[in-house]
């Protein structure tokens, strides 16, 4: 069984401020991580993943989550915070990633970018 | 570059009546994938096809039917719909690693 936990559906920075988004998993299994992104009316879009290549994985526009297994976290980062940032974000854990690979969200995190 | 395509992108549905949601991808991907998302529940799996000639009930099966139509092709049919069932609704489709999604379709059942 899995799941995510994302802390904070709601998150509110100013323009050229860290970025926080915290993640949280649980795996039976060694498990693989996404980020995704969801801008207005749109589909979801990856951020990255990781699928134990590396335990800091860089992303588009700027983002990075490092994979921290004591932890069990997942968390996303950007250090200086851009107004086009304001979306959802959504964390998914796998148990895998070939074929079929059921993906389990959590309830999202709302970022908002204030001047 | 389509992607996933999903037709239509809105619908306005009565009680009762059927409905068939259109999903296609261009990316040769062997799986493809429905969800449903809903305001702060995330998105969440209703069936996948983890390849051309099988289907799979996932966390939100009921009320639901699927057919994988041939490799780029995956609809999602509500037989009798009901309001439980408005909901945004998305395709998805992966070979190896992430999912890439369509837009959604945005489904209301009154």
């Amino acid at each position: 069984a899995q799941s995510v936990t994302q802390l904070g559906s709601h998150v509110s920075v100013s323009e050229g401020a860290l970025v926080l988004l915290r993640c949280n998993y649980s795996s039976s299994v060694p498990p693989y991580l996404f980020w995704y992104v969801q801008y207005p009316n749109q589909g979801l879009q990856l951020l990255l993943k990781y699928t134990s290549a590396a335990t800091l994985v860089k992303g588009i526009n700027g983002f990075e989550a490092e994979f921290k297994k004591s932890e069990t976290s997942f968390h996303l980062t950007k250090p200086s915070a851009h107004m086009s940032d304001a979306a959802e974000y959504f964390c998914a854990v796998s148990p895998f990633t070939g074929g079929g690979n059921k993906l389990t969200f959590g309830t999202g995190t709302q970022l908002k970018v204030e001047l | 570059n389509a992607g996933v395509t999903q037709t239509p992108k809105f619908q306005v549905l009565k009680t009762g009546q059927s409905m068939t949601l259109q999903c296609a991808q261009d990316m040769n991907h062997n799986s493809m994938y429905w969800y449903r998302q809903d305001p702060g529940m995330g998105l969440r799996l209703i069936y996948y096809s983890a390849s051309e000639g099988t289907t799979d009930k996932g966390e939100v099966p009921n009320g639901y039917n699927v057919s994988r139509l041939n490799k780029r092709e995956f609809s999602l049919r509500l037989e009798s719909a009901a309001p439980s069932q408005t909901s945004v609704y998305f395709c998805a489709s992966s070979d190896s690693g992430a999912q890439h999604f369509g837009d959604g379709t945005r489904l209301s059942i009154l």
